[in-house]
C-alpha cells in the first residue's frame, strides 16, 4: 500500500464547477499535511496547509480527518487557471520525511 | 530571494557515465531532500538529510549517493547512469521540526535523460 494515495485523475470540469479531491495516508503518526499545486513541467508549490479544524483560503477549503487518515481539498467556482496537478503531501513525525501522493490532474474548461 | 537552487536544469548522459546534481538553499533549513518524478508516479523520495553530516535513504535510493557537508548544500550523485534514471529530479528543503517550518520549498528541477 502506498503511504499517500489520491483519487486517480484526470478531473475534467467546466468553469464555475465545484470539485473535490480526496487523499488517504497510512502512517497514523503523521503530523503535518499540505496540498501542493504543480503546473506542467514546473516545481510543486505550496497551495495550503491542512489543519484538523479545517481551513479555507478564498475558493479553496481543506479538511483533515485524523481518525480516518483522510484529507480533502474542495475548489469552488473553478477557474481556467486552476488547471494543474494537485498533490497531497504528508510530513511524518519529526519532519524528517515528506511524502507526496501521485497527484490528481485537473482540467478546467471554458 | 534565491530559495532553493538546482543545477543543471537539463542534462543528457550516456549509460555508465557519472554526474552530480547540485542543490543549494539559503534559508538555513535543516532538512533537505531529493525526489524523482516520473509520469504517473508522483514524487518519490530518493535520499534525505536532517542536518549537516546526516543522511538517510528514501523510497528509491539505489544508484544514487548523497552527502551533506554543509547546511546549505546537498548534492546528488549518479554513480553509473542507467536509462531507468531518466527522470525529472527535484531538490527540496524545509525548516525542520517546528510545525510552521515543515512546508517544503523546491528547486526548479533537473531534467535528466540517459541514453
Amino acid at each position: 500500500r502506498k503511504e499517500v494515495e489520491q483519487d486517480p485523475g484526470p478531473f475534467n470540469v467546466p468553469e464555475g464547477a465545484t470539485v473535490a479531491f480526496n487523499c488517504t495516508y497510512s502512517n497514523s503518526a503523521s503530523q503535518s499535511f499540505f496540498w501542493y499545486r504543480q503546473d506542467c513541467r514546473k516545481e510543486p508549490k505550496l497551495l495550503m496547509s491542512v489543519y484538523s479544524s479545517g481551513n479555507e483560503d478564498g475558493r479553496f477549503t481543506a479538511q483533515l480527518n485524523r481518525a480516518s487518515q483522510y484529507i480533502s481539498l474542495l475548489i469552488r467556482d473553478s477557474k481556467l487557471s486552476d488547471s494543474a496537478t494537485y498533490l497531497c503531501v504528508v510530513n511524518e513525525a519529526g519532519g524528517f520525511k515528506t511524502i507526496f501522493g501521485a497527484g490528481t490532474r485537473l482540467f478546467v474548461k471554458a | 530571494n534565491a530559495g532553493v537552487t538546482q543545477t543543471p536544469k537539463f542534462q543528457v548522459l550516456k549509460t555508465g557515465q557519472s554526474m552530480t546534481l547540485q542543490c543549494a538553499q539559503d534559508m538555513n533549513h535543516e532538512y533537505m531532500s531529493w525526489y524523482r518524478q516520473d509520469p504517473g508516479m508522483g514524487l518519490r523520495l530518493i535520499h534525505y538529510s536532517v542536518g549537516a553530516g546526516i543522511t538517510d535513504q528514501g523510497e528509491v535510493p539505489n544508484g544514487y549517493n548523497v552527502s551533506r557537508s554543509t547546511t546549505e548544500d546537498f548534492p546528488l550523485r549518479l554513480l553509473s547512469a542507467a536509462p531507468s534514471q531518466t527522470s525529472v529530479y527535484f531538490c527540496a528543503s524545509n525548516g525542520g521540526a517546528a510545525t510552521n517550518q515543515k512546508k517544503a520549498f523546491f528547486g526548479q528541477g533537473t531534467r535528466l535523460t540517459v541514453v
